[in-house]
């Protein structure tokens, strides 16, 4: 069936440190999903990435959308504690109107 | 923006009872509804998706009898954990959908099932 992956599971690290988890999906997206949850609460929108290479910034918070539209990126620059959560991307197929979940990054901070 | 609301936020209940939860989206009108289960740590699987006056299109694995939608408003729609059991314990989240493009998830319900 058609799955989106992600990558790492967990992440570790020191505040100030950045963040990247990465998205990759065998056939093409035609958009694709970040959001947020924070441990005990529901997953929260971040943002869509739609055209080919996209790239978009959220303060300190960078998406980009591959070339390919297969794969996608969520890098944090310089991380803060309130970055906690597990990021998780969700794709959605050419032609279909669901989401597909990647497994999710738990990032956690050493402040 | 978009709001969307669940009710219960959390439930306890006793094995083979049955739970009805509520996904309602607040300031818009939401033809298709999407309802997901979230066991802990794990990401979010989607269940079915809900239609405004048609069946439910329930993924491959979800025991349609067991897990009852109905989607009888464009402003709402339910899930029913039919005889539920331990097993069924676990965070539900339906999200609405906006646009093509763009849906709005509800704060979920944690059920448990002791």
């Amino acid at each position: 069936g058609q799955q989106v992956m992600q990558i790492p599971q967990y992440q570790h690290v020191q505040e100030g440190e950045d963040f990247t988890t990465y998205c990759n999906s065998s056939t093409t997206l035609s958009n694709i999903q970040w959001y947020k949850q924070r441990p005990g609460g529901h997953p929260v929108f971040l943002i869509q990435l739609v055209k080919s290479g996209e790239v978009k910034k959220q303060k300190r918070l960078t998406f980009q959308f591959g070339e390919a539209k297969k794969n996608s990126s969520l890098h944090i620059t310089a991380t803060q504690t309130t970055d906690v959560g597990t990021y998780f991307c969700a794709g959605r197929f050419q032609g279909a109107q669901k989401l597909v979940f990647g497994q999710g990054t738990r990032l956690t901070i050493n402040p | 923006g978009a709001v969307v609301s669940q009710h219960p936020s959390w439930v306890i209940c006793k094995s083979g009872t049955s739970v009805k939860i509520e996904c309602r989206s607040l300031d818009f009108q939401a033809t298709t509804m999407f309802w997901y289960r979230q066991f802990p740590k794990q990401s979010l699987m989607l269940m079915a998706t809900s239609n405004e006056g048609s069946k439910a299109t329930y993924e491959q694995g979800v025991e349609k009898d067991k897990f009852l939608i109905n989607h009888a408003s464009l402003t709402l729609s339910t899930l029913t954990v039919t005889s539920a059991h331990p097993e069924d314990s676990s965070f539900y989240i339906c999200s609405a959908r906006f646009s093509l493009t763009t849906g709005y998830f509800g704060p979920g319900t944690r059920l448990l099932v002791l």
